[in-house]
C-alpha cells in the first residue's frame, strides 16, 4: 500500500542551524516519484523538489538539499544555515505511476525557526 | 498569469446550505484534485479527475460533488450531507499524474 510517514511533528531550531526533515515512504510499484511542498502561513502549498525512483543522486539547491536513498525508503530533506521565513509545514508525498497516479502526502513536520 | 484559481477564498455556510468551491487552471492539465485539510492537519483526498467527463472518489468523498465538464474548471460542492465542513480546502492540478501544483485555497466555515 502506499503510505508516507514524517515522524517529526513538530521541530524548533534557532537561526542559521541546520535542520533535517525525515520522510519514509511505502509502495507497490517499481517506478514512482517523491515529493517536497511547502506550506507557509498563507497556506498554500508550494512545490520545492520532485524525485524519481530510478534517480538517486542528491540534489541540493541553495540551502535546501535533498537524500533520497532506496535502500531505506527515506526521502530527507536538509535545510542548511536555517532562516526564520523557513518557518512552515513541510509535507512530503508520494505517486505511484501504475496505481492511479494518485498522490499520498505525509502528515507533515511544523518547522518554527527563531530568531 | 498562468496558474490555479480558487475563489472564493473565504465562505460561510449556513447549517443545511450547499457551498459550491470554485477552481479554475490555464495551465493546460489534464488531471485536477480536491484535498480537505484541517487545522494542524495533513490533507485528505475529496476527489480527482484525469480527464474531463471523468472523476474518482477519493478517501472522503462522502457529502461532496464535483463535475469535469471542462479541462479548466474543477468545482466542488459542499452539501448539507457533509456534517463537518469547516475546513482549508485546496484544488491542485498536474500535467497526466506528473508534479502536482496547489492554488491558494479555500477556508469554508459553518456557521
Amino acid at each position: 500500500a502506499q503510505k508516507v510517514t514524517q515522524a517529526q511533528t513538530e521541530i524548533s531550531v534557532v537561526e542559521k542551524e541546520d535542520v533535517t526533515l525525515d520522510c519514509v515512504y511505502e509502495t507497490r510499484d517499481t517506478t514512482y516519484y517523491l515529493f517536497w511542498y511547502k506550506q507557509p502561513p498563507s497556506g498554500e502549498l508550494v512545490f520545492l523538489i520532485r524525485r524519481n525512483s530510478f534517480d538517486e543522486q542528491n540534489e541540493i539547491s541553495g540551502r535546501y538539499s535533498w537524500n533520497f536513498q532506496k535502500s531505506t525508503s527515506s526521502f530527507n530533506f536538509t535545510i542548511t544555515a536555517s532562516q526564520v521565513v523557513d518557518s512552515a509545514v513541510y509535507f512530503c508525498a508520494l505517486s505511484e505511476r501504475n496505481y492511479g497516479q494518485n498522490f499520498v502526502f505525509g502528515p507533515g513536520t511544523r518547522l518554527s525557526v527563531l530568531p | 498569469d498562468g496558474g490555479i484559481t480558487q475563489s472564493p477564498k473565504y465562505l460561510f455556510r449556513k447549517e443545511g446550505q450547499n457551498v459550491t468551491l470554485s477552481c479554475e487552471q490555464n495551465l493546460n492539465h489534464d488531471a485536477m484534485y480536491w484535498y480537505r485539510q484541517d487545522p494542524g492537519q495533513g490533507l485528505r483526498l475529496i476527489y480527482y479527475s484525469q480527464i474531463v467527463n471523468d472523476f474518482q472518489k477519493g478517501d472522503i468523498a462522502e457529502g461532496y460533488s464535483v463535475s469535469r465538464e471542462k479541462k479548466e474548471s474543477f468545482p466542488l460542492t459542499v452539501t448539507s450531507a457533509q456534517k463537518n465542513p469547516t475546513a482549508f480546502y485546496l484544488c491542485a492540478s498536474s500535467p497526466s499524474g506528473n508534479t502536482i501544483y496547489f492554488g491558494e485555497g479555500s477556508w469554508l466555515t459553518v456557521v
